[in-house]
């Protein structure tokens, strides 16, 4: 079973909608859990950062970690057409001197 | 503004060549890594540093090495390029002032190795 699990889509909505991307995890030490946006041909840039459960919340977007379920979720209110983007969850068990785990990323379409 | 910026950004380059794929940070960043995005196998990571002369070994570190010789940089070596190591490469770093488990990626470099 790999650490991080992540559907790779392609998951295609239309604009406005309430997107939901999720990634499971095994490594129940991980504490610290990221999102990462890529455009294409781009370097991931770091969207969302939670440290342990709870949510986090950030205009549009909103981060969920479960950990007792060992389930993170990014969630995309009305979505835009610039929203269409990989999305990787990335989870780490250390503050610092730990590598981020990635997961594989979802391609997202928002379609107008 | 600070950044985090890698050469060269596009290299085609012959089975058994070495190469050297460089990256250069200007926040000081104590923290530097080198990774490789694939279809179907996302982010897999190759080597890490974590300060000057500091080196490890990450998930597919075969066939690869790095040497840090100053906080800026961490140039990444194909010792003999093969074609299993087409792929995107992507520097990235983090440090105090950006929280530690935050990394910032460069704009990647694209290697096709014939």
């Amino acid at each position: 079973q790999k650490e991080v699990e992540q559907d790779p889509g392609p998951l295609s909505v239309p604009e406005g909608a309430i997107v939901s991307l999720n990634c499971t995890y095994s490594n129940s030490a991980f504490q610290y859990f990221m999102w990462y946006r890529q455009y294409s041909r781009k370097g991931p840039e770091l969207l969302m950062y939670t440290y342990s459960s709870g949510n986090k919340e950030d205009g549009r977007f909103t981060a969920q970690v479960d950990k007792s379920s060992k389930y993170i979720s990014l969630f995309i209110r009305d979505s835009q057409p610039s929203d269409s983007a990989t999305y990787l969850c990335a989870m780490s068990a250390g503050s610092g001197n730990t590598p981020l785990v990635f997961g594989k990323g979802t391609r997202l379409s928002v379609i107008a | 503004d600070a950044e985090i910026t890698q050469s060269p950004r596009h290299k085609i380059t012959e089975t058994g060549r070495q190469v050297t794929l460089a990256c250069h940070q200007t926040w000081n960043h104590n923290n530097m890594f080198w990774y490789r995005q694939d279809l179907g196998h996302g982010l897999r990571l190759i080597h890490y540093s974590y300060g000057v002369h500091d080196t490890n070994k990450g998930e597919v570190s075969d066939g690869y090495s790095v040497s840090r010789s100053n906080t800026e940089d961490l140039p990444l070596t194909l010792e003999s390029a093969a074609s299993s190591q087409t792929s995107v490469y992507f520097c990235a770093s983090s440090g105090p002032g950006t929280g530690l488990n935050t990394i910032y990626f460069g704009e990647g470099s694209w290697l096709t190795v014939v």
